[in-house]
Order: structure tokens, then C-alpha cells, then sequence
């Protein structure tokens, strides 16, 4: 069955460091979908990319994470300049369409800010 | 703003029973509801996914119902096993917007053997 790959899948990174998750969505799928979960916290969504721009945001969205496709599979996630608080799992999801097909997710990345 | 709450939190159950997991929306203009199934440090694997048109969902022992203009869903799990232990999440997709899918914090599921 296709699934959606994410590397790495624990990363730690010194407060202040950029760092980048990467994700290799299911391979006819056109909406692409970013989810973050803090320890002991809801699963909420960050951010939708189709047609190679972002289609809507999330108000933890800020200007402290972009998004890229830089290829036909790759789909990554960046953080310019990580706080204590984007510690979380992130997780990348892939869907054939919006309106009426299911999410498929990632294993996800673990994200420790230290 | 969509919120999504499950009840309950937790539970435990001895092995071999019929159990209902309970899932409500407060804005019942959904255009579909996801099950997922989380363990312990893992990603998140989708079980059942109801469009907003049908009233339930099976596959295998899960079976899922919408009543949507009560802003309602259940998961039922028949015949549990040790093997069913894990959280369970329920989602919405409420389409348009900057949400996403929306999620409930999930139940906690311990099934004892």
C-alpha cells in the first residue's frame, strides 16, 4: 500500500538552528498538508501546499517556517530559527483531493529543540 | 471555529469485549470525519473515513457512524484485543479556511489481555 515517508525521524537541533524535515508524499497525490503535535497535545494543522504555492495557514504558521517542493516527490518543512517551543512530532499527510478523500500521514519526524 | 471533543479520555477494558468510542463537532458543516489510530510515538493510521452523505462505515471489526446534524460519531471496535491498544483519533474536515483537518485529542485505548 503507497505511503507517505518522512525523514528524519528524530532530529534535535540547538535553539536558533534552521532545520529542515523532509517528506516523500504518495505519488498521485495533489494536496500536500504539514501537522504538528506538541506532547500531550492535539494533532494541528500547520499548513496545505497545492499547485506548488500555499493554498491556506494555520496562525501557527508564521514567518519562521516556508515550505518547498524543489522537486517532483520532495516536500520539505523549514524552520529558520527553532524556539524551545516548535519541540513536537511533525508530521506530513498527502490527500488525492480536499473536499472528499482521506488523509494519508507520515510516521512522522520527532523535533527536539534544546 | 470547529472544535472537536472525544470522550473518554481513557479507557480500559478486559479483552474480548464490544466497545464505543464517542467523537462531537461543534459546527456540523463537515464535508468528512476520519478515524485514525495512533501508538506511542508514531505516526497516525487512518482506520475509516465518513463523507459527510453516509451514515457509516466498516472494515473488519471497526464500524463507524455519523450523525451529522447532531455533530456525532462513534467508533464501535467488536471482539477487543491486546492488539487494539493504542489512541484513537477522530478528525473533521470542515473544507475552506485555515484549519485543516481538525482534531479531537483522542481516547486513550488499553485493551487488557
Amino acid at each position: 500500500e503507497p505511503e507517505v515517508t518522512q525523514t528524519p525521524s528524530h532530529q534535535v537541533t540547538q535553539m536558533g538552528q534552521e532545520v529542515i524535515l523532509r517528506c516523500v508524499p504518495i505519488s498521485n497525490h495533489l494536496y500536500f498538508y504539514w501537522y504538528r503535535q506538541i506532547l500531550g497535545q492535539k494533532v494541528e494543522f500547520l499548513v496545505s501546499f497545492y499547485n506548488n504555492e500555499i493554498s491556506e495557514k494555520s496562525e501557527i504558521f508564521d514567518d519562521q517556517f516556508s515550505v518547498e517542493r524543489p522537486d517532483g516527490s520532495n516536500f520539505t518543512l523549514k524552520i529558520r530559527s527553532t524556539k524551545l517551543e516548535d519541540s513536537a512530532m511533525y508530521f506530513c499527510a498527502s490527500s488525492e483531493a480536499e473536499e472528499h478523500y482521506g488523509y494519508t500521514f507520515g510516521s512522522g519526524t520527532r523535533l527536539t529543540v534544546v | 471555529k470547529q472544535e472537536v471533543t472525544q470522550i473518554p479520555a481513557a479507557l480500559s477494558v478486559p479483552e474480548g469485549e464490544n466497545l464505543v468510542l464517542n467523537c462531537s463537532f461543534t459546527d456540523s458543516a463537515i464535508y468528512n470525519l476520519q478515524w485514525f489510530r495512533q501508538d506511542p510515538g508514531k505516526g497516525l493510521t487512518s482506520l475509516l473515513l465518513i463523507q459527510s452523505s453516509q451514515r457509516e462505515q466498516t472494515s473488519g471489526r471497526l464500524n463507524a457512524s455519523l450523525d451529522k446534524s447532531s455533530g456525532r460519531s462513534t467508533l464501535y471496535i467488536a471482539a477487543s484485543q491486546p492488539g487494539d491498544s493504542a489512541t484513537y483519533l477522530c478528525a473533521v474536515y470542515s473544507g475552506g479556511g485555515a484549519d485543516g483537518l481538525t482534531f479531537g485529542k483522542g481516547t486513550h485505548l488499553i485493551i487488557q489481555p
